[in-house]
């Protein structure tokens, strides 16, 4: 029973590097999303995708960048860091049920820290 | 846009109190709202209210919706200190944007043996 994978659990980088969060899903859900949470904040949405080929921005969508090419991934791109990227970050999946009811279902978080 | 404001922020306790958290709403097409409780962690479910179920209870945790105050409140009683965690609302998004989540800020937890 996977659910949702995100990797890595933690990560450091240097202000301008890149990388990837990755995001895995193995229940065939159509809807993936990424936030970031700081203190204060509760969850705020970075970019999300409503089925494999579509994204769309959220909130705070600026600095990354998502791809959808299969239903199960859906990886976020940091193309340059900032320390203002400092936060946990969330990768989740999720369905429609009947009369438009959902509910997500969260990866592990990532706690990424920008010096 | 649509808007979720929890209250309070923060709550501190001791065992055995009753706490009631609120979250109040914004939404342009109004599906269902939901509740997650979030420890060291992920958020974790526990309620979806909808239009048609305004009430749901589990164990000492029951949430009630309000839809005249576009609101919904998170009632637990006989605290105890595993209940301490932030507790988030959330409302789905309408049209195609239903697996767009807006949250709420959170309400911080703390329950003192």
């Amino acid at each position: 029973n996977a659910g949702v994978t995100q990797t890595p659990k933690f990560q450091v980088l240097k202000t301008g590097q890149s990388m990837t969060l990755q995001c895995a899903q193995d229940m065939n859900h159509e809807y993936m999303s990424w936030y970031r949470q700081d203190p204060g904040m509760g969850l705020r949405l970075i970019h999300y995708s409503v089925g494999a080929g579509i994204t769309d921005q959220g909130e705070v969508p600026n600095g990354y960048n998502v791809s959808r090419s299969t239903t199960e991934d859906f990886p976020l791109r940091l193309l340059s860091a900032a320390p203002s990227q400092t936060s946990v970050y969330f990768c989740a999946s999720s369905y429609i049920m009947v009369r438009g009811r959902t509910e997500a279902f969260f990866g592990q978080g990532t706690r990424l820290t920008v010096v | 846009e649509d808007k979720v404001v929890q209250s309070p922020l923060s709550l501190v306790v001791h065992e055995g109190d009753t706490v009631t958290l609120n979250c109040s709403y914004e939404v342009t097409n109004f599906r269902s709202l939901l509740w997650y409780k979030q420890e060291k962690k992920a958020p974790t479910f526990l309620f979806m209210l909808t239009s048609s179920g305004i009430e749901k209870k589990s164990g000492r945790l029951s949430s009630i919706l309000d839809k005249k105050e576009l609101s919904s409140i998170l009632n637990i009683t006989a605290t105890q200190t595993g209940d301490s965690a932030i507790y988030l609302c959330a409302v789905p998004g309408g049209g195609t944007s239903y697996g767009k989540l807006t949250f709420g800020q959170g309400t911080i937890l703390t329950v003192h043996p």
